[in-house]
């Protein structure tokens, strides 16, 4: 079955520290793979994508990585701000129209 | 460049009553157009995506439909809603061979 499940649920962290989230899937084909962040309220917009060959894509403070191996992928967020604060989806392609959402991750960032 | 709008913004609608959201997309061509549907706590669920005018494809059996009149329009409908179809509803264009979904402001419907 293709699944995407990310962890954890939802974390709460102060402003300034760093956090990891992951995202684990068993999508088959494997096109790329994307994280989105999701204001409330607001639409998803995409801080990486990345195909099968690329293990690792930064924008600013957002590291993702991807180990097309072991199917997993992280999102590293560096010296959190409070306008980090949102859900943070994983969202893996199979091509085409295929695609398939994690339910993402809620992220706190607390002053 | 690109832009995309959704509107309404917010909407709250009486069961049975009908339904049409409207989403539309500024700076580009035949664009593939996706209509989703976000439930709290749940990942996105696709409704219904689009390659052309005319040209609608529906992911699940639902109480739901949409239409592409224009090359860069998409409407969701229904006839008589339900308190199920509640729910935070985005709208999605991509380049046709793209690799990304660019996601409208979404539009939030209550049913009551």
């Amino acid at each position: 079955k293709n699944q995407v499940e990310q962890s954890p649920q939802s974390l709460i962290i102060l402003e300034g520290k760093n956090c990891t989230l992951q995202c684990n899937y068993t999508v088959s084909p494997f096109s790329n793979l994307r994280w989105y962040k999701q204001d409330t309220g607001r639409g998803p917009v995409s801080l990486t994508i990345m195909t099968f060959s690329e293990n690792t894509k930064s924008n600013g403070r957002y590291t993702a990585t991807l180990d097309a191996d072991t199917k997993q992928s992280s999102l590293h967020i560096t010296a959190s701000q409070l306008s980090d604060s949102a859900s943070y989806i994983c969202v893996v392609s199979r091509g085409g129209f295929k695609t398939i959402f994690g339910a993402g991750t809620r992220l706190f960032v607390k002053a | 460049s690109q832009t995309i709008h959704q509107w309404p913004a917010t909407l709250v609608q009486p069961v049975g009553s009908p339904l049409s959201l409207e989403c539309t997309v500024e700076g580009t061509s035949n664009p593939n157009l996706y209509w989703y549907r976000q439930a709290a706590g749940r990942g996105l669920q696709l409704l219904f995506y689009s390659v052309g005018i005319g040209q609608i494809s529906s992911e699940v059996p639902q109480n739901l439909s949409a239409s592409r009149p224009q090359d860069r329009q998409f409407i969701l409908s229904s006839k008589k809603l339900l308190l199920s179809d509640s729910g935070f509803y985005l709208c999605a264009w991509r380049l046709a061979g793209g690799n990304e979904q660019f996601f409208g402001p979404g539009t939030r419907l209550t049913v009551l």
